[in-house]
């Protein structure tokens, strides 16, 4: 079982560019989970996308959006970057109703 | 709106003694609890919960942590800690009523095992 896994593992972009991050969540799950984790900071829920549509969204402007496709894995799109973006983008996997949430190691995006 | 508070941002202490990482949340609405461990350059690993049932709650590798309600307190202890210990480690909690599951985090705290 490969776990959740992240790609890619780091990204340097310019302020105003556009990236997206990718996910692929533990075999079986059908529910991701992104969150966004500053330097010296927890986590920050994001969203959660569930059959294919987003579930649940934390406090995060339009700039950050996603996408699940329909084998679950999921896409974190963010537009127009500031340097306050940069953080580790971590996503989670889930089964729908469960509490157990599992962890990719992370993208680290810096944004310059 | 629920908060959780981890005072400590370091825990400095020597191998083999006890440590005690304090977790503490805001809202006495019904929750579920988590302590969560980050070791360098990893994910996130799922350490201990505390859903319903025994307010103590044990993990595979010595940590255990108690729920106090009239506290709103969730601290995580260890008897005696090991250098593989040094880790960040996140409390997590989660309102029963939220279907989702969304989980609303600490800062974490650092442990430091001094040689």
């Amino acid at each position: 079982d490969a776990g959740v896994t992240q790609s890619p593992t780091h990204l340097i972009k310019t302020r105003g560019q556009q990236v997206t991050l990718r996910c692929s969540p533990k075999s079986g799950h059908d529910t991701v989970s992104w969150y966004q984790q500053a330097l010296g900071q927890g986590p920050q829920f994001i969203f959660q996308y569930y059959e294919e549509e987003e579930r649940q969204r934390g406090n995060f402007p339009d700039r950050f959006s996603g996408h699940q496709f329909p084998n679950y894995s999921s896409e974190l799109n963010v537009n127009a970057l500031l340097l306050g973006d940069s953080a580790l983008y971590l996503c989670a996997s889930s089964l729908d109703n469960s509490y157990e949430q599992y962890f990719g190691p992370g993208t680290r995006l810096t944004v310059t | 709106a629920q908060s959780v508070t981890q005072l400590d941002s370091q825990v400095p202490v020597f191998e083999e003694a006890p440590v005690e990482l304090r977790c503490n949340y805001s809202s006495s609405v019904s929750v579920y609890l988590f302590w969560y461990v980050q070791y360098p350059n990893q994910g996130l690993q799922l350490l201990l919960k505390y859903l319903s049932g025994s307010t103590l709650v044990e993990s595979i590798n010595g940590f255990e942590a108690e729920f106090n309600k009239s506290q709103t307190s969730f601290h995580l202890r260890k008897p005696s800690v090991h250098i593989s210990d040094t880790a960040e480690y996140f409390c997590a909690v989660s309102d029963q009523m939220d279907s989702n599951y969304q989980l609303i985090w600490g800062a974490g705290t650092k442990l430091i095992i001094k040689p």
